[in-house]
């Protein structure tokens, strides 16, 4: 049982460039998250999804998509990359949330640096 | 707007001495409240939580305690170790939209 791995661990990319950042996790949880953590910052939800074919905005979706094909993986893409989106990105899951809250699962995540 | 507010943004106790972090949040509906602790270099990890029908919870060193009313919650950690020297998060769940909000996290140092 891996938890929740994510891919890259790290990764230098000029300004314009497109990635994707994958996440995956083996615990079946439905619910699945992407923040961004910046100096002072804390954790801020980029964008989520609360089951396999939906995604939704979080609090800074700006310059991001986001795709969940299959349940296990999350997908985060960054289109033409800028210095403001260097970052450290996690990824956590969850069964779900709403009547019964429920821990997330967090990755190791992934350091991004845009020159 | 939706928010969680945590103070103080650093923190520094004498080993052995309790450390106090405070988080108060703007959504009347909220019913659960977890505690993150991130160690350098990795992602964050629970470390206990609360849900609103109780007003206090403890695990060994470490406790919560919740005022529905007052809308706050604490972490509270007892007799400090340099182990719990990390950064820690408190967050609530925004119940209309399925997601949680994070505090912007304390930075915690035990001091030998």
């Amino acid at each position: 049982n891996a938890g929740v791995t994510q891919t890259p661990k790290f990764r230098v990319l000029k300004t314009g460039q497109s990635m994707t950042l994958l996440c995956a996790q083996d615990m079946n949880h439905e619910y699945m998250y992407w923040y961004r953590q910046d100096p002072g910052m804390g954790l801020r939800l980029i964008h989520y999804s609360v089951g396999e074919g939906t995604t939704a905005k979080g609090e800074v979706p700006d310059g991001y998509n986001v795709s969940r094909l299959k349940k296990q993986n999350f997908l985060l893409g960054l289109e033409s990359a800028a210095p403001s989106q260097t970052s450290v990105y996690f990824c956590a899951s969850s069964y779900i949330l709403g009547a019964d809250q429920e821990t997330q699962y967090f990755g190791p995540g992934t350091r991004l640096l845009v020159l | 707007g939706e928010n969680v507010e945590q103070h103080p943004s650093t923190l520094s106790v004498q080993e052995g001495d309790s450390a106090v972090i405070k988080c108060t949040y703007s959504d009347s509906a909220s019913n659960y409240f977890p505690w993150y602790k991130q160690e350098l270099g990795k992602g964050p990890q629970l470390i206990i939580d609360i849900r609103s029908n109780v007003g206090e919870k403890k695990d060994q060193r470490i406790a919560v305690t919740l005022n529905k009313t007052a809308k706050h919650f604490s972490l509270h950690i007892t007799e400090t170790q340099p182990e719990d020297s990390a950064v820690y998060f408190c967050a609530a769940p925004m119940n209309r939209d399925d997601k949680i909000i994070f505090g912007k996290g304390t930075r915690l140092h035990i001091l030998p």
